[in-house]
């Protein structure tokens, strides 16, 4: 089925470990974006693309990277994980990068705890 | 930086209760989305509003943008237990950015 997959979908880290989190999109969606939600915090953005080769930073960035080398994948890595970094975070795609009239994709998300 | 308070932030009625949810912000957007989320589930689309004082119906779903476009409210009518979920809202701004609601957890008991 088309859409946005996410993997893995549970992860344990032990603190200062490092991993990439995996989002691919089979949509040619221009637009990816990550987001992390946290109870009675909704969803918060970490990252964004607006397109292969272009990524910026959303409203909580650090201790996060992104790259964006090809339309398909928006990989998101986690430099030395910490247990502040324990939530569940969420890909999305949209088909263009004006966010006006096009939805969200969401994938079904991962599952991180960092002990 | 764009603040999007939902309330309730909790909600728990019976099957067949009308309820509404409200979506506000003293910020203007371009557009609002409202998204369902059932647990262990990446959120979902309901709808995209984009003109002040703009409604639209899905099935027993209501939404409404406010003429402003700084708030929005959803109303189910006679709520089922299939409504069950998180509703977030989200607004659009002039940037690349969607930023979202806080979410209002409905549970319909049957």
């Amino acid at each position: 089925n088309a859409g946005v997959t996410q993997t893995p979908k549970f992860q344990v880290l032990k603190t200062g470990q490092s991993m990439t989190l995996q989002c691919a999109q089979d949509m040619n969606h221009e637009y990816m974006s990550w987001y992390r939600q946290d109870p009675g915090m909704g969803l918060r953005l970490i990252h964004y693309s607006v397109g292969a080769g272009i990524t910026d930073q959303g409203e909580v960035p650090n201790g996060y990277n992104v790259s964006r080398s090809t339309t398909e994948d928006f990989p998101l890595r986690l430099l030395s994980a910490a247990p502040s970094q324990t939530s569940v975070y969420f890909c999305a795609s949209s088909l263009f990068a004006g966010t006006a009239i096009y939805g969200y994709t969401f994938g079904s998300g991962t599952r991180l705890t960092v002990v | 930086t764009q603040l999007l308070e939902q309330s309730p932030q909790f909600l728990s009625i019976q099957e067949g209760e009308n309820l509404t949810v409200y979506c506000n912000s003293s910020s203007v957007f371009s557009s609002l989305q409202w998204y369902r989320q059932e647990p262990g589930e990446g959120p979902v689309l309901l709808v995209t509003v984009v003109t002040g004082g703009e409604v639209k119906k899905l099935k027993r779903l209501t939404f409404q943008f406010g003429d402003a476009r700084k708030d929005s409210s959803l109303h189910i009518t006679a709520a089922q237990p299939g409504d069950t979920g998180l509703y977030l809202c989200a607004g659009a701004s002039n940037t690349d950015k969607l930023i979202f609601g806080t979410g209002t957890r409905l549970q319909v008991f049957p």
